[in-house]
């Protein structure tokens, strides 16, 4: 079966310092990948997608890359700030089968920056 | 815009109590999602809808049911709640879908307990 896993330890980091987040799956090749940020006690918002033929995408300080051959998604978050701390979820876009694009999410990596 | 509100927030049942929990968009998106998230476990998809009047089985449906009478509600029922369906519940709504990937915007989540 389709498997995602993201760290379950938590990441820990100075301020300033570059986060980098892995997401592997197995089994599967999405087209698409997506990640979302997850604070305590909220809903995951939407941060970056990144096709399959797309090295890598950024976005201000957010940097992810997408490598189909090593089934692995690299997060990055440059210049690191304690406001950056959540948990980040990788979600893998199986592709539009049955009526929807069927989503499938890791269970996340929780990221404290600290100053 | 207020984009995905849940109601309650908050909820504790006694096992065999039946609930229904509410879902609201008002960003005209065509497709809506009921999530469940687990510690240590990805998001799970529950059930979904790809328009108004059309409801369709996701990941773990089983316990629950959906109906989406207007296009920017999507309400999830519990008939008959069980200590397993302890769970944050998550809606989330996507513009349609397709050959591409689109981003899901999520509700504030529903935490309920059953006793």
């Amino acid at each position: 079966s389709q498997k995602i896993e993201q760290n379950s330890e938590a990441l820990n980091i100075q301020e300033g310092k570059t986060a980098t987040l892995t997401c592997n799956y197995t089994n599967y090749s999405p087209a698409y990948l997506q990640w979302y940020r997850q604070d305590p006690g909220r809903g995951p918002v939407f941060l970056l997608l990144i096709r399959e033929n797309e090295k890598e995408k950024r976005k201000e300080r957010l940097k992810v890359t997408f490598d189909t051959t090593l089934k692995q998604s690299l997060f990055h978050i440059t210049a690191s700030q304690p406001a950056d701390s959540a948990t980040y979820l990788c979600a893998l876009d199986k592709g539009f089968s049955g009526g929807y694009n069927k989503l499938i999410f890791g269970a996340g990596t929780r990221l404290a920056v600290h100053p | 815009n207020a984009g995905v509100t849940q109601t309650p927030k908050f909820r504790v049942l006694k096992t065999g109590q039946s609930m229904t929990l509410l879902c609201a968009q008002d960003m005209n998106h065509e497709y809506m999602y009921w999530y469940r998230q687990d510690p240590g476990m990805g998001l799970r998809l529950i059930h979904y809808s790809v328009g108004e009047g059309t409801t369709a089985k996701g990941e773990v449906p089983d316990g629950y049911n959906v109906s989406r009478l207007k296009k920017q509600n999507f309400l999830l029922g519990l008939e008959s709640a069980a200590p397993s369906q302890t769970s944050v519940y998550f809606c989330a709504s996507s513009l349609r879908g397709g050959p591409i990937s689109y981003e899901q915007y999520f509700g504030p989540g529903t935490r309920l307990t059953v006793t």
